[in-house]
């Protein structure tokens, strides 16, 4: 149980685009879903948190304009990466945790790797 | 703020040797504490958890003890497999709020 997905898995955009990717949890309701990004041979830095309904919370220095989140429904969080350059190239990681579960626990998705040409 | 720091690899070990991946933190009040593990081109799994001081999390054969005075908890395996390759995250979490990571620990296990 407990299964979150994400797709694309792997996108090439070209720079000036716009690339949407998906998280979804498979088999539990989310309420709240995170966003983070991860650079090559580092850490997670936590981009934003989403809340089912409501709007994003951005952490400092992310550009809520640029990076894009809708939390629609229980089960789907979409970032959508707008105006796309090369340095937005990162691999995108989501996460979610179980509205009925209780407790803290974050159950990640597999990760999209963009790269912007 | 809060903060966590785990030894710089990569660590490379033989196969059945004993495994050790320290892991400090800054918070205020008592965070929650997480090892993740992240194998090669998967996403991360939690390892283990401990909520309260002196509690000790447990998976798969590694452990952690959450330990207040020292504000560490180590990652410890007896005995590593080559499957155990992959990279570990620390983390913390405040009232079940966002996780705040290490930097990542690369594991390499050779047979």
């Amino acid at each position: 149980g407990a299964v979150v997905s994400q797709h694309p898995s792997w996108v090439i955009c070209k720079s000036g685009t716009s690339v949407k990717i998906e998280c979804r949890s498979l088999d539990f309701q989310a309420t709240t879903m995170f966003w983070y990004r991860q650079f090559p041979k580092q850490s997670l830095m936590l981009m934003a948190t989403s809340n089912e309904g409501s709007k994003a919370t951005y952490e400092q220095g992310v550009e809520k304009d640029k990076f894009l989140i809708n939390h629609a429904s229980l089960t789907l969080s979409t970032l959508t990466v707008t105006s796309a350059h090369p340095e937005d190239s990162s691999f995108y990681i989501c996460s979610a945790r179980d509205r009925l579960a209780g407790g803290f626990e974050q159950y990640f998705g597999p990760g999209t790797r963009l790269t912007v040409t | 703020g809060n903060s966590v720091t785990q030894m710089e690899g990569p660590v490379t070990l033989s196969e059945e040797a004993f495994l050790t991946i320290n892991c400090t933190y800054t918070a205020t009040g008592y965070p929650s504490l997480f090892w993740y593990v992240q194998y090669p081109g998967e996403g991360l799994q939690l390892l283990l958890k401990a909520t309260k001081a002196d509690d000790k999390g447990s998976n798969k054969g590694f452990e952690a003890t959450y330990r207040k005075e020292t504000t560490s908890f180590h990652l410890e395996k007896g005995s590593v497999q080559v499957s155990d390759s992959a990279v570990y995250f620390c983390a913390l979490s405040r009232y079940g709020n966002k996780l705040v990571f290490g930097a990542g620990t690369i594991l390499r296990v050779k047979s």
